[in-house]
């Protein structure tokens, strides 16, 4: 399998903050990687995918960058509404794997 | 728009089974790739399985292997999801989503939801 990695496990932050969640994984997953978006009580949310295509609908303050085994999600401005778990997705391999998921709090 | 609806929380005991059923609406069953995620208390998320449409065949993750069996009624568009030999770990809410192929080979992503299925396993 797959191991992937995602860092940090959580973070405070505030509205308006500039935030980068970074996934790593064991060995090269090109860009099959997606983002999610996860609230409490709620359905995961799909953020970006292909590593770095946002979404309809998203936001545009969201982002993805990366290839290989290192790959990024920032929020270029943080928003009350973005207070939420992240999950970093690969399905470079026939069996799709999760991050561990970054907690965003307010600060 | 496709919704998925899921049956509602169940409470087992250690050893036994369970089964979760997820209801396609705004769409059918069979134009659709059905998989489960689970998340259990203060963990993330975990991909259990679903259907490959590359082998036909649904696949799991080798830590469920031969404990959960996933099936579709096409004729009333319902995806089950049934874990056995079920312990005090996986109480979980448990999720079935369905993935959407923005390429070719496994670039997908997992577009709609349900709503999560509570599973508590307790004595």
């Amino acid at each position: 399998d797959i191991q992937m990695t995602q860092s940090p496990s959580s973070l405070s932050a505030s509205v308006g903050d500039r935030v980068t969640i970074t996934c790593r994984t064991n060995q090269s997953i090109s860009t099959y990687l997606n983002w999610y978006q996860h609230k409490p009580g709620k359905a995961p949310k799909l953020l970006i995918y292909a590593a770095s295509s946002l979404q309809s609908g998203v936001p545009s303050r969201f982002s993805g960058s990366g290839s290989g085994t290192a790959l990024t999600l920032t929020i270029s401005s943080l928003q009350p509404e973005d207070f939420a778990t992240y999950y970093c997705q690969q399905t470079y391999s026939t069996l799709p794997t999760f991050g561990g998921g970054t907690k965003v709090e307010i600060k | 728009q496709v919704q998925l609806v899921q049956s509602g929380a169940e409470l087992r005991k250690p050893g036994a089974s369970v089964k979760v059923s997820c209801k396609v609406s705004g769409y059918t069953l069979t134009g659709l790739f059905m998989h489960w995620v689970r998340q259990a208390p203060g963990k993330g998320l975990e991909w259990m399985g679903g259907f490959d449409p590359e082998d036909g065949e649904t696949i799991y993750a080798q830590k469920f292997q031969g404990r959960v069996i996933m099936t579709e009624d096409t004729s009333a568009d319902t995806a089950s999801m049934e874990l056995s030999r079920l312990r005090s770990e996986d109480t979980a809410v448990y999720y079935c989503a369905t993935i959407h192929y923005y390429g070719s080979g496994s670039q997908y992503y997992f577009d709609y939801w349900g709503h999560g299925t509570l599973v508590t396993v307790s004595s």
